[in-house]
C-alpha cells in the first residue's frame, strides 16, 4: 500500500540556519511526489512537485527538494529560513488513479516548522 | 479569482444535527475532494469526485455523505453529527484525478461537535 513518512513531527531551527525536512515513501512504481505547507489558520499551498527527469527541484519561497529513489525519499531543503517559513509542512505520494479508496494523493502526518529569532 | 471557497469558516454544533459544508471552486476542475485535518494524524480524504455526477469514498467515509450536481460544487453533509467529527474539514480540487495533478485547497472549515 502506498504510505508518506514524515519522521520529524516538530523542528526547530534559528533564523537564518539551513533546513531539512524528512520524507520517506512507500510506492510500488514510479511516484509522482509533492512538498505542501500550510501557514496557520490557512488552507495547503504547493511548494514544489517532482514527476521525472531532474531529481532536484526547485520550488517557490526558496525551498528545493531532491528526489532518492534508493532512499525512497523526497527531502525537503532551504539553505537559510527566514521566521515567515514557521509553518506545517506536508509530503505527499500521488500515483495513477485506480478508482480504489485512497483518491489520488496520499499525505504524510506533517512536520512543524518553529524558527527562533 | 477566488479558487476554491468554503462556508462556514467555522461552526459549533450539537451533536445529532444535521451539517452540510459548502465547498465551490471556480476553476472548472474535474476532481474535489473533501479531506479532515486531525492533530497528529495530517489529512485524511473522506470523499472524491471524479468529475459531476460521480462520487467515491476515501479513507474515512463513516458519517458523510456527498454530492455532485454539477462541476463547481461539492457540499458535504454530516447526517447526524458525533463529537469525533470536530475537525478542521478542507475541500480541494484538481483538474483530474491522476497523481500527476496538483491539488488546490481551500480555507478550511472548523468544526465543533459538542
Amino acid at each position: 500500500a502506498q504510505s508518506v513518512t514524515q519522521p520529524d513531527i516538530h523542528i526547530t531551527v534559528s533564523e537564518g540556519a539551513s533546513l531539512e525536512l524528512r520524507c520517506n515513501y512507500s510506492y510500488g512504481a514510479t511516484p509522482y511526489l509533492f512538498w505542501y505547507v500550510q501557514s496557520p489558520g490557512q488552507g495547503l499551498q504547493l511548494l514544489l512537485k517532482y514527476f521525472s527527469g531532474d531529481t532536484l527541484v526547485q520550488g517557490i519561497k526558496g525551498f528545493e527538494a531532491e528526489f532518492k529513489r534508493s532512499q525512497s525519499s523526497f527531502n525537503l531543503r532551504k539553505p537559510s529560513v527566514h521566521w515567515s517559513d514557521a509553518a506545517e509542512y506536508f509530503c505527499a505520494v500521488g500515483g495513477m488513479n485506480y478508482g480504489g479508496s485512497q483518491g489520488n494523493l496520499i499525505f504524510g502526518k506533517g512536520t512543524k516548522l518553529s524558527v527562533k529569532p | 479569482i477566488a479558487g476554491i471557497t468554503q462556508a462556514p469558516t467555522s461552526q459549533i454544533l450539537a451533536a445529532g444535527r444535521r451539517m452540510t459544508l459548502r465547498c465551490t471552486q471556480d476553476m472548472r476542475h474535474n476532481a474535489m475532494y473533501w479531506y479532515r485535518q486531525d492533530l497528529g494524524l495530517g489529512l485524511r480524504l473522506i470523499h472524491y469526485s471524479n468529475t459531476a455526477g460521480t462520487t467515491g469514498k476515501g479513507e474515512v467515509p463513516d458519517g458523510y455523505s456527498v454530492s455532485r450536481a454539477n462541476t463547481d460544487d461539492f457540499p458535504l453533509t454530516l447526517a447526524s453529527a458525533v463529537p469525533s467529527q470536530t475537525s478542521v474539514y478542507f475541500c480541494a480540487s484538481s483538474v483530474g484525478l491522476a497523481g500527476y495533478n496538483e491539488q488546490f485547497f481551500g480555507p478550511g472549515t472548523r468544526l465543533t461537535v459538542l
